[in-house]
């Protein structure tokens, strides 16, 4: 059973515009969500991370929005560039990290210039 | 500040062999995660290990284990390979606990 789902295996977006990566979890007692991105060859590199009591974390052109009781993320990119071209990760932990990180199988956004 | 490093990079075995991956984490670092990533299954987490000892532990089989050294430095090993174990391994690390972890760049192993 997953318990962190990334519905859209890809996304196409041109740059300059907005990227929205979506991802809906089933278990409850999640606390924790981060958003990794992988390039081809590497390792994820952790991007952005929110906690629950937040709905909103924001870092330069990336905004993480939770809700709760949709049991819903989504990753926003503003503006979207062309070495956003990756594969980006959902994530999900209970008890703050402490246990296990829960992964998505991952969305792979390209951005055309 | 080096980051988390895996040797080797790259691997072949053959069916019914083993293997040993190392894991170097950041310095500072006390906890080491391992999973496993292939083209279906997206990032599955195989074990944890903070301070020599496993503290977590994923739903794969007895083949697969692990050990962490007092200097955090850790080793996965999977005996009996088989044709399903080729996949990446990405080891990551973190300060304590899980919460935010930082990954090396994986061995892909092949199991031929």
């Amino acid at each position: 059973d997953q318990q962190v789902k990334q519905n859209s295996p890809s996304l196409s977006v041109q740059e300059g515009r907005i990227s929205i990566l979506n991802c809906d979890y089933t278990n409850s007692m999640f606390d924790y969500f981060l958003w990794y991105k992988k390039y081809p060859a590497e390792g994820p590199t952790f991007l952005i991370s929110i906690s629950s009591i937040k709905d909103k974390n924001e870092d330069g052109r990336f905004t993480v929005f939770l809700n709760k009781s949709a049991k819903h993320l989504s990753l926003h990119i503003v503006p979207s560039q062309p070495g956003d071209s990756a594969v980006y990760f959902c994530a999900a932990s209970v008890d703050s990290g402490n246990t296990p990180l829960v992964f998505g199988k991952g969305t792979r956004l390209s951005v055309i210039a | 500040k080096a980051g988390v490093t895996q040797t080797p990079r790259y691997l072949i075995k053959t069916r019914g062999q083993q293997v040993t991956l190392s894991c170097s984490p950041i310095s500072g670092h006390r906890s080491v995660s391992w999973y496993q990533q292939t083209p279906g299954q997206g990032l599955q987490f195989l074990f944890e290990y903070f301070s020599e000892t496993q503290r977590n532990k994923g739903n794969f089989p007895g083949r697969f284990s692990g050990r962490q050294f007092s200097n955090s430095r850790s080793e996965m090993n999977v005996s009996t390979l088989e044709l399903g174990d080729s996949a990446l391994y990405l080891c990551a690390s973190s300060l304590a606990n899980q919460e935010t972890q930082y990954f090396g760049p994986g061995t892909r192993l092949l199991v031929l």
